[in-house]
């Protein structure tokens, strides 16, 4: 067990790229979450998947946002056409057992500077 | 109106005091969290709650179900500890297991 990986850790872009992130789980968590942090403030929730199913999507996923779990074990987030105000850090969770009583295992983040 | 509310937002004590972080949430949860972060990003959960008291070493957490209420205490604190202390709650009426964050409380602890 390596723990909750993501790559890469820091991402500096100009506006209007497109940037990708990966995040892998915990092998045998089923449940994987994408939160999104800007300096001083607690994470915000921005989507979940449960296995391959993506089951909630935050309202402050854009759709220049798009996340991808496409076998059940990493995911991708992607952000098209980025703006200034996607700086910030991108954190990923992995889960399993029962809902509601779960612990999250935390990725170190990946940190976007968009110039 | 958060739904997660901590106390104080920042925090500057000297090693040895006894530590009392806050968090207040208006939403029914069905589990609260403490977590860590330290400078760079990670996060580390420090303890969930669904009920009463939990205690590991010098780190204990409380939570009054009724009051909507839950506690964070470190007894002889250490420079070690500063850290961005996180309350997040896991509300009832959201699918899944997401969580939803406070925004945290900046502890810095001197020699």
């Amino acid at each position: 067990d390596t723990g909750v990986s993501q790559d890469p850790r820091h991402k500096i872009t100009k506006r209007g790229q497109n940037v990708t992130f990966r995040c892998d789980p915990i092998s045998e968590h089923n449940r994987l979450y994408w939160y999104r942090q800007t300096l001083g403030q607690g994470p915000e929730f921005l989507t979940y998947f449960q296995n391959e199913a993506q089951l909630e999507k935050s309202r402050l996923l854009s759709d220049r946002f798009s996340a991808e779990r496409p076998k059940g074990s990493f995911s991708t987030l992607e952000i098209q056409r980025t703006e200034q105000g996607d700086s910030a850090m991108y954190l990923c969770a992995s889960s399993s057992g029962p809902f509601g009583t779960d612990t999250q295992y935390f990725g170190p983040g990946t940190r976007l500077t968009v110039l | 109106k958060n739904e997660v509310e901590q106390s104080p937002q920042n925090l500057t004590a000297q090693e040895g005091e006894f530590i009392t972080i806050n968090c207040s949430y208006s939403v029914g949860i069905s589990a609260l969290h403490w977590l860590q972060q330290h400078p760079g990003g990670g996060i580390v959960s420090l303890f969930m709650l669904s009920s009463g008291k939990k205690k590991h070493g010098r780190l204990i957490a409380t939570i009054n179900i009724q009051e909507k209420h839950s506690s964070l205490h470190i007894t002889a604190s250490h420079p070690r500890d500063s850290a961005v202390y996180i309350c997040a709650v896991r509300p009832l009426e959201t699918s899944g297991s997401r969580l939803t964050f406070g925004e945290g409380t900046q502890l810095t602890v001197n020699p």
